[in-house]
């Protein structure tokens, strides 16, 4: 029973680039949630989808950043035209289900921007 | 909103006991958890409370009290394996942030010989 899955494990691109992170969340569960750490700082909520649904977007930055969670594949959090502030590792949680449940981490995506 | 206070570092001996505190101020309430965060790696969950009171866990407890806004985590027979880094994070009530979870910054603990 594979845990919540992420990839790439690292990913570097120089600004102005598109950045692409994928999470495959636990089998069976269906709410998806991402997060963003700084270094030294606390993980920080950006945006939480069910399956073609986004539920809570209230921790995403107004531009350049998107998110999707289709019916079928893994969710996609999407930076455009990358700066170097957004040099961070991004993690991605899942859950069976809705409140009550605990969310289960992936081992994240360490963005670096050139 | 959510405001979660936890300290940024400690520093214990291996075998020892040590108390990690968590206060929060929320629009909305829950439960509260504990994650466990070695440098590098993914979270791991070590601890869930809603109601006021003790869970315990093996050498891990956690204190709930609600209406101070308080909780702990209690690590016993400490280990080197242990130094981590210690999230307290909240989950928002209905009109609060739903689901989502809410985190302190996180508590560095070094567990020294």
């Amino acid at each position: 029973n594979a845990g919540v899955m992420q990839n790439p494990r690292h990913l570097v691109r120089r600004r102005g680039q598109e950045a692409r992170l994928r999470c495959s969340p636990m089998k069976g569960h269906s709410h998806v949630y991402w997060y963003r750490q700084l270094p030294e700082e606390g993980l920080k909520f950006m945006v939480y989808l069910q399956k073609e649904n986004i539920i809570d977007e209230s921790g995403m930055p107004k531009e350049r950043f998107s998110a999707e969670f289709p019916k079928e594949g893994p969710s996609i959090l999407r930076i455009q035209q990358v700066v170097r502030g957004d040099s961070a590792a991004y993690f991605c949680a899942s859950s069976p289900q809705g409140a009550g449940e605990k969310l289960f981490f992936g081992s994240g995506t360490q963005l670096s921007v050139l | 909103g959510q405001n979660i206070d936890q300290p940024t570092e400690m520093t214990a001996t291996e075998g020892a006991i040590v108390q990690i505190n968590c206060t929060y101020q929320t629009s909305g309430f829950n439960g509260l958890f504990w994650y466990q965060q070695h440098a590098g790696e993914a979270p791991t969950f070590l601890s869930y409370n809603v109601l006021d009171g003790l869970e315990e866990k093996g050498r891990f407890s956690s204190f709930l009290s609600r209406s101070k806004g308080y909780s702990y985590l209690l690590l016993k027979e400490l280990q080197m394996k242990d130094s981590a880094s210690y999230l307290c994070a909240v989950r928002g009530g209905l009109t609060g942030g739903g689901n989502k979870l809410t985190f302190g910054t996180g508590t560095q603990l070094k567990v020294e010989l």
